[in-house]
């Protein structure tokens, strides 16, 4: 019930290509869900994140796409490119309760080949 | 620099040291939370404190001690660890729940090493 899934867990994309995340929950009350990047060496920072209520969120070249009867949601990376090379992590948390803990999937490997 | 100040950024430590690690932030946040990073698994959650005081606890072994005096400063204070202990330990800080809903602030991290 707490888990996210996430897939896949490696990626290669070749420059200029899309490059797509996966992640499911079980659990309905989650109501919040970011997506966090990771650069070797330094701490998840947060890159783009959704409600619920809305079906897709775009911030330049990244989109959240959210299912939300399927309990999927997915990252989209337009005009992938080789900076964007990172781990990637989706994560789902709680907004309004009493709790404030996001909940992350095992994170995606990207590398954008030149 | 994220706001989240993480130190050491590496630790290596023998079995039978004690040690702590600082995690300090200026964000205005009234939660911080330690977690803990191994290759190829999830984020792990260790420790919640909103406003100080510690609300969640997950199952972490007592040989990791956190401590939280403000709600800027938040330590893990580490004794008799095991080599399985070693990875990456991130401490991020956020609004406390009914707060602005912006995420979470990571540091950089500790890259502990047990030896």
């Amino acid at each position: 019930q707490q888990q996210v899934k996430q897939s896949p867990q490696s990626l290669i994309v070749q420059k200029g290509g899309i490059s797509i995340i996966n992640c499911a929950y079980e659990n309905t009350a989650f109501d919040y869900f970011p997506w966090y990047q990771q650069f070797p060496g330094k701490g998840p920072a947060l890159l783009i994140a959704i409600r619920p209520d809305v079906s897709e969120k775009k911030e330049g070249r990244f989109t959240i796409s959210f299912n939300k009867s399927a309990k999927q949601f997915s990252l989209h990376i337009m005009d992938s490119q080789p900076g964007d090379s990172a781990t990637y992590f989706c994560a789902a948390s709680l907004y309004g309760g009493a709790t404030n803990k996001l909940i992350f999937g095992t994170g995606t490997l990207l590398a954008v080949q030149p | 620099e994220t706001g989240v100040t993480q130190t050491p950024r590496h630790l290596v430590m023998g079995m039978t040291n004690k040690k702590s690690l600082k995690c300090e932030q200026h964000l205005g946040h009234n939660a911080m939370y330690w977690y803990k990073q191994s290759a190829k698994k999830p984020l792990e959650l260790m420790f919640v404190y909103n406003f100080k005081e510690q609300t969640e606890n997950n199952s972490v072994p007592s040989r990791f001690s956190p401590e939280c005096p403000n709600s800027s400063h938040l330590f893990l204070h580490l004794h008799t660890l095991q080599p399985e202990d070693s990875a990456l330990y991130l401490c991020a800080s956020s609004h406390s729940p009914g707060g602005p809903r912006y995420g979470y602030t990571f540091g950089s991290g500790t890259r502990l090493t047990v030896v």
